[in-house]
Parts: structure tokens; sequence; C-alpha cells
């Protein structure tokens, strides 16, 4: 059982250039989250989708953007890479109001 | 405005001893409060919650209406313990909410 799966693990970007972070999940959840950790400063929300094709802006959505097609997809899309984005992103998927979020394994991502 | 607060960023402990990771809220209405743990080299899971009312690995949790606390509490710290918790809320069900997290350290 996968549960909730995040590609990459690791990434170097340059300042500008653009990626998009993947993230899957197996449980047929309807709600579906991107935070990042900055240290010291816990997990913030970026965005969130109570699904598919519903999405919504967390706290600290500026500089990304989201899509999802697919129940089971929810990537999150870096236009321009910014220092300011160098963070530990995590994903994760719930059923939904009040019910336990099942987390990716983190991608760490800096940006130089 | 900061729905969840942990005011411990380092907690130290001895093996053994108790321990409590302090958390408060902000929030109105009826929320669901949660505990995670990230062990070193892994991902968040779920520690507890308050709605079930369980016991996980020694550790509980209750929630406190009047003092906006959902206080994690365990009688006797084991080094396994030894890890980053979070408090979380959840509202209405669209979001969570978690805090800036605890680094518990239980010294052998």
């Amino acid at each position: 059982n996968a549960g909730v799966t995040q590609t990459p693990k690791f990434r170097i970007l340059k300042i500008g250039q653009s990626m998009t972070l993947q993230c899957t999940q197996d449980m047929n959840h309807n709600y579906m989250y991107w935070y990042r950790q900055d240290p010291g400063m816990g997990l913030k929300l970026i965005y969130y989708s109570v699904g598919a094709g519903i999405t919504d802006k967390g706290e600290v959505p500026n500089g990304y953007n989201v899509s999802r097609s697919t129940t089971e997809d929810f990537p999150l899309r870096l236009e321009l890479a910014a220092p300011s984005q160098t963070s530990v992103y995590f994903c994760a998927s719930s059923f939904g109001g009040y019910t336990e979020a099942f987390f990716g394994q983190g991608t760490r991502l800096t940006v130089v | 405005a900061q729905r969840v607060t942990q005011p411990e960023k380092l907690l130290s402990v001895f093996k053994g001893a108790p321990v409590e990771l302090k958390c408060n809220y902000s929030y109105s209405g009826s929320p669901e409060l949660f505990w995670y743990v990230q062990y070193s080299r892994q991902r968040l899971q779920l520690l507890l919650r308050h709605i079930s009312r369980e016991s996980i690995k020694g550790f509980t949790a209750d929630l406190n209406k009047g003092e906006t606390s959902f206080h994690l509490k365990k009688p006797f710290a084991q080094e396994e313990d030894s890890a980053m918790y979070y408090c979380a809320l959840s509202d209405t069900g669209n979001q969570f909410y978690f805090g800036t997290g605890t680094s518990l350290t239980v010294i052998p």
C-alpha cells in the first residue's frame, strides 16, 4: 500500500527556473494538501483541494500553482524559483473533515 | 491568526521522566485536534487524535476547552520517543493548521 508518494525527494534549482513537484495518492481521498516546512516555522499550507477540479489557496500561495485533474494526483508548480522557496515540501491527503491526514515523505528543495 | 501554538521549540527530558508537550489553540467552533510525530528521516504520521481518545505508545492528550489546550503527556519517556511533535487543528474540514513543532530529546 503506497499511500502518498512524492517525487522527487531532492532537487536543486537555479533562480528563475521552473519545476513541478509530483504527488499521488492511492487511498481515494478527496482532500489533498501541499505544505512547506521551514525551520522553526512549522508547516504552512500552500494550496489544498477538496476534490478533482477544485483547488483553493492556503496561507502561503504566492509563487506556486496547483491543479487537480484526477482524484489521485495533485502536482505543485513553481514557475520562477526564488531563494525564499528553499524549503521542505510535504503533500498530504485525507478523506475530509476531521479525519487523519496522511503525508508523503517530503521533497527537499534548494534554490540557488 | 495563529490557530495553534506550541510554546516550546526544544524539550529535553531524562529517560523514565514524565513528559508534557504543550499545545494551545485558538478557534471559536468545535475543532478536531491531533498530534503528529516525525521521527528522524521519516514522514509525519498521526500519533493520536482527540476524537478517538486513544493512548498511543503511552501518550495521551486531553482536550481542555476552557483553557483551549491539548497537551500531550507521557508518564515515562523512552529514548525512542525522541522526535519532532506537531499539534494540529482541523476546522470545518477543509484545512489543517499546524503548530511550529516541539523537538523532544530523551536523554538516556
